[in-house]
């Protein structure tokens, strides 16, 4: 079972900022918080990951609260290109852990014209 | 390209054939994944090599499953007596397997119909 829990949908106006909520109140110390979209009929693409400072991209902004009990993905100019299904996922980073991502529904974004 | 590619992209098969999936992942990526992905739902792992090595199979749903990457590189998903709950998208993903990112790489799927 996934580790995380989101909303399963969201709507966002376009050139607004979009803030994606996730609860992973089980989080480990070593494991890091990922975000991955996957656009209709694409792959899942990486959006941006941390363990516990907020970090800063050029595709958007994650928020870890202090407890790494959840944080927040923030698009901080939606456009319409942006309208995927936002997965949260909590991982440590090396593959030889033998962790695999483990995905659970996600969000489904949409953003309205 | 240097993205992970995998062919075919779309794949009909009639109940009882045999399909092979195909996957180039990323040159040099170390870490190799195969997740299934049925209509609405998030993917759901398969399988994971390690250059050439299955070290982790617990996702395959029945032995009719098969995946292998004798050399480290290309691998293929087999799947014997295709049954229509085979249906889905197999996405396949790559990745350098540590560093201070480590993202996976994901190919567009190969979406997979059995009639």
């Amino acid at each position: 079972d996934a580790k995380t829990t989101q909303p399963t949908s969201m709507d966002c106006a376009e050139g607004r900022a979009a803030n994606l909520p996730c609860n992973h109140s089980t989080i480990s110390g070593n494991e890091y918080v990922y975000w991955y979209r996957q656009i209709h009929s694409q792959g899942p693409q990486y959006i941006i990951h941390g363990l516990k400072n907020n970090e800063t991209n050029e595709m958007a902004s994650l928020i870890i609260t202090e407890d790494r009990k959840s944080s927040t993905l923030i698009l901080p100019h939606a456009t319409l290109r942006d309208t995927a299904v936002y997965y949260c996922i909590v991982r440590v980073l090396a593959d030889n852990y033998g962790q695999n991502f483990v995905f659970g529904p996600g969000t489904r974004l949409s953003v309205l014209p | 390209g240097a993205g992970v590619s995998q062919s075919p992209r779309y794949k009909v098969a009639k109940r009882g054939q045999d399909v092979a999936l195909r996957c180039d992942p990323i040159s040099g990526h170390v870490s190799l994944f195969w997740y299934q992905q049925a209509l609405g739902q998030g993917p759901e792992f398969l399988t994971y090599f390690q250059n050439e090595a299955q070290l982790d199979k617990s996702g395959l749903p029945s032995d009719r499953f098969f995946a292998e990457r004798p050399e480290g590189s290309v691998s293929t998903l087999k799947i014997q007596r295709t049954q229509q709950e085979d249906s889905a998208v197999y996405l396949c993903a790559s990745s350098p397997g540590w560093g201070s990112v480590n993202e996976q790489f994901f190919g567009p799927g190969t979406r997979l119909t059995v009639l």
